[in-house]
């Protein structure tokens, strides 16, 4: 299984936009990208997924680097909800979700 | 839809006791799958299933035993209770397994078990 890497921890201000990296420099042709979340004392939720082009949903805006080597989780207004572990994920064909420690999101009032 | 629900929420079990975690699901999903997360960490795979009658094992499967006879529910089963199997238990649904990597997951609300 490919692997990601992610900072452990970020704090960002209510209302601001949040930038949450991921590296995955061993990533394969084939593997998606999934984010999900976890807020605390609730299992994990689907954020959003990509392959290759930059994606946007409800939730958040997922940006991928041209060599597909990083990405970039962006939400655009943090909330006091946003606060949360984020995972990045690689995924192929026929192949389990593996969660790493994820990044620590803690948003400020 | 229910989507993935789990029982119980909570439970307390003696070392060397047997206890059996229910996941079920309503939403057709031919994978399902159990987890355990540690305090601080994220989720590590017990088991999981590519449909009814398939199972196979992720990376923690000592200790643990599942089986799948129905699409709907997938039960772990903790045949000697032990310390070290205190954690919050998920499980989780996804659509067919032979798909691309583009299939997300549905988790459960998670049962936190303490082994004394």
């Amino acid at each position: 299984d490919a692997k990601t890497t992610q900072p452990n921890s970020m704090e960002s201000n209510e209302e601001e936009p949040v930038h949450l990296p991921c590296n995955h420099s061993t990533i394969s042709g084939t593997d998606y990208i999934h984010w999900y979340r976890q807020l605390p004392s609730q299992g994990p939720e689907y954020v959003i997924h990509g392959l290759t082009s930059n994606v946007n949903n409800r939730m958040a805006s997922l940006a991928i680097a041209e060599d597909r080597k990083s990405s970039t989780l962006i939400l655009h207004r943090a909330t006091l909800r946003d606060a949360a572990v984020y995972y990045c994920i690689l995924r192929d064909y026929g192949q389990n979700f593996v969660f790493g420690p994820g990044t620590r999101l803690s948003v400020l009032p | 839809n229910a989507g993935v629900t789990q029982t119980p929420k909570f439970q307390v079990l003696k070392t060397g006791q047997s206890m059996t975690l229910q996941c079920a699901q309503d939403m057709n999903h031919e994978y399902m799958s159990w987890y355990r997360q540690d305090p601080g960490m994220g989720l590590r795979l017990i088991h999981y299933s590519v449909g009814a009658g398939i199972t196979d094992q992720g990376e923690v499967p000592n200790g643990y035993n599942v089986s799948r006879s129905t699409t709907e529910d997938f039960p772990l089963r903790l045949l000697s209770a032990a310390p070290s199997q205190t954690s919050v238990y998920f499980c989780a649904s996804s659509p067919p397994w032979g798909g691309t990597g583009t299939y997300e997951q549905y988790f459960g609300p998670g049962t936190r078990l303490t082994v004394t």
